[in-house]
């Protein structure tokens, strides 16, 4: 079982709105990434969590804030987003160690959109 | 530097036939490669990968890529095309060392299959 799952799969919020996206796996990944996607592009790494602890943020603005209360959940708290944060956003997950076990896996994403 | 080249951005065959996506990679080292597809309002979903064992790599849906280290190149092939593989495709690298988390992305290549 590959399945990773998103909530919600659609959310439309205003710039002063605080939402939240949320990301469960029940692989035993003990790896989980945030990424965003526009339009016809390849999606661009957000946040690395391993072992729940932050390991990479590619400068992402601060009205993103990522959290992971354990080992299955990724949260991405979202306030005061601007219009140019739609997009689709993807939650991913891998095991960790070696070569052949880093596999990321995807789930169906959230599309977010902000008026 | 390590890169990833997709060298069409759009390719259409008929149902039936056969399909080439064709993918190059640029590495100092032994990459891990991967494939993956993206249905329209989708999530990713992989396809296949090569780690470092065989180097042809049988995936899912009947797809195969093989791995030519003296050509740097990763394409993805499949015998006969059916509506279904109708999406975009992904060919990724993983890099060796340092920040293997943040993987390279191609820019896509659009599939249409036409009836």
């Amino acid at each position: 079982d590959t399945e990773v799952t998103q909530t919600p799969k659609h959310l439309v919020m205003g710039m002063t709105n605080k939402k939240s996206l949320k990301c469960e796996q029940h692989m035993g990944h003990r790896a989980m990434y945030w990424y965003k996607q526009k339009a016809k592009k390849p999606p661009e790494l957000m946040f690395v969590y391993s072992y729940e602890k932050l390991s990479i943020n590619e400068s992402v603005p601060s009205r993103f804030s990522p959290e992971c209360p354990n080992s299955s959940l990724l949260n991405l708290h979202l306030h005061a987003l601007q219009p140019e944060d739609s997009a689709l956003y993807l939650c991913a997950s891998s095991q960790e160690g070696g070569r052949d076990r880093e596999t990321q896996y995807f789930g169906p994403g959230t599309r977010l959109l902000v008026l | 530097a390590q890169s990833v080249t997709q060298l069409d951005s759009h390719v259409s065959v008929s149902e039936g036939t056969p399909v080439l996506l064709r993918c190059n990679y640029s590495s100092s080292y032994s990459p891990s490669l991967f494939w993956y597809v993206q249905h329209p309002n989708k999530g990713l979903q992989l396809l296949l990968k090569y780690t470092s064992a065989a180097t042809l790599v049988k995936g899912i849906n009947g797809f195969e890529a093989e791995f030519k280290k003296s050509e740097t190149s990763f394409h993805l092939t499949k015998p006969s095309a059916h509506m279904s593989d109708a999406a975009e495709y992904f060919c990724v690298v993983r890099p060796y060392g340092g920040n293997n988390r943040k993987l390279i992305w191609g820019l896509g290549t659009s599939l249409a299959v036409n009836p």
